[in-house]
Order: structure tokens, then C-alpha cells, then sequence
């Protein structure tokens, strides 16, 4: 069991450039989500997927950002056009299930500047 | 102040003295999860607790959760200096329509335990 995966675990993007976060969940689970954590702060929700489905994405920036579980392959976290300002550790997790009492397995993060 | 606030916000202690982290929230919750945090590193999960529930141990750690006043406190007992991390509260709410699955992290408590 590999927990959760992300990659890369470091991606240096130039303002302007887009950015290409991956998520393989746990085997087994089907629910997925997003955080961010700017430095010395704690994580801040971003979206929540199952396959196929954004199920809540209040905490997405309106533009430029986007995600995706596709039915087959990992959920895609897609920055366009960064900014200085999207620079920060982006957390995937993943469950069973939604709430009702489920852990959830976060993977080490992605580490994103942008220069 | 935000929902899963951490304090004390800094705690510095010996090796085998217990260390004590409290976290207060504000809405409704369904259940409160505790994660440490290595520095540069992923979350991992230590213990969660249902709302109906009142105390909760797992090894060294023992969690309480008072949903009168909307606190809860983890105390690890014996520390090691491995025990040095940041600690995060995040509550799981059905507060305002919030979708199961939307945690809401504090800003951290950071220990240091000194060998």
C-alpha cells in the first residue's frame, strides 16, 4: 500500500507558466482532496472530488485554477498563468468515504514556486 | 478568530515531560481530527474523535473533546524528541450546508522537545 502519492514533490514554474499537480489516492479510495498551506499557516480546503465529479469546490480561486479526477489515472490539480502568489505546498488527500467519521491519508505535498 | 484555532502556539519542553496543545472551534462539528506535521513534510493522522464522544487515547496520545465549549485538547504524554512537529486540529462540520469531507485546519501548535 502506498499511501497517497503526489508529483512532483518540488516544481519551479515562471510567472505566466502553468502548473501540473497529481494525486494518486490510496488503493481503495475514492474520494480526493485538494488543500493548500502557505508558509507558517495551516491548510486551507481547496476542492473535493469523487471520480468523475467535483463535489465541492468552494475554496478554489475563481480563474486560473482547476481540478480534475478522471475515471482512469490521478486527480490533476491545474494552475494557469501562476503567480507569485500561488507559491505553496499543495496537500492532496484522500478517503473511503466523505465525513461520517473516515480518516484521511494525506500525501507529502507538492511544493510549488514560482519565480 | 478562525474555526481549529491552535494554542499554545509555540511549546518548548524536556524529553519525557507531557505536552499539552488545545484547539477551539466555533461551528458544529461531526467529528475533530489531529495531524502532525514534520517540517517540509506531509500530514499524518493521529487520532479522531466523534462528536459524541468524550475522551480518546491512542499510545502516548490522549485526546478530550468538550463540544459544550467547543474545545478540545491533545496531550501527549512522556515526549521524545522525535515527538517534534507541528501540530494541526482540523474539525469536519455540517455547519452551513459544509459538504462532509471539508477539513478546517488551525494555524498549528509547534513543539520542540529537547533532548
Amino acid at each position: 500500500n502506498a499511501g497517497v502519492m503526489q508529483n512532483p514533490r518540488h516544481l519551479v514554474r515562471r510567472r505566466g507558466q502553468e502548473a501540473r499537480l497529481r494525486c494518486s489516492p490510496m488503493k481503495g479510495h475514492s474520494h480526493v482532496y485538494w488543500y493548500r498551506q502557505l508558509p507558517e499557516e495551516g491548510l486551507k480546503f481547496m476542492v473535493y472530488l469523487q471520480k468523475e465529479n467535483i463535489i465541492d469546490e468552494s475554496g478554489m480561486p475563481k480563474e486560473r485554477f482547476s481540478a480534475e479526477f478522471p475515471k482512469e489515472g490521478p486527480s490533476i490539480l491545474r494552475i494557469q498563468q501562476v503567480v507569485r502568489g500561488d507559491s505553496a505546498a499543495y496537500f492532496c488527500a484522500s478517503s473511503q468515504g466523505a465525513g461520517l467519521n473516515y480518516g484521511y491519508t494525506f500525501g507529502s505535498g507538492t511544493r510549488l514556486t514560482v519565480v | 478568530s478562525q474555526q481549529g484555532e491552535e494554542d499554545p502556539q509555540a511549546l518548548s519542553i524536556q524529553e519525557g515531560e507531557n505536552a499539552t496543545m488545545n484547539c477551539s472551534y466555533k461551528t458544529s462539528i461531526n467529528n475533530l481530527q489531529w495531524y502532525r506535521q514534520n517540517s517540509g513534510r506531509g500530514l499524518v493522522h493521529l487520532i479522531l474523535i466523534r462528536s459524541n464522544e468524550r475522551e480518546k487515547h491512542s499510545g502516548r496520545l490522549r485526546v478530550t473533546l468538550d463540544t459544550s465549549k467547543k474545545s478540545s485538547s491533545l496531550l501527549i504524554t512522556a515526549s521524545r524528541a522525535a515527538d517534534t512537529a507541528s501540530y494541526f486540529c482540523a474539525t469536519d462540520s455540517n455547519a452551513g450546508g459544509t459538504s462532509y469531507g471539508k477539513l478546517t485546519f488551525g494555524q498549528g501548535t509547534i513543539l520542540t522537545v529537547h533532548p
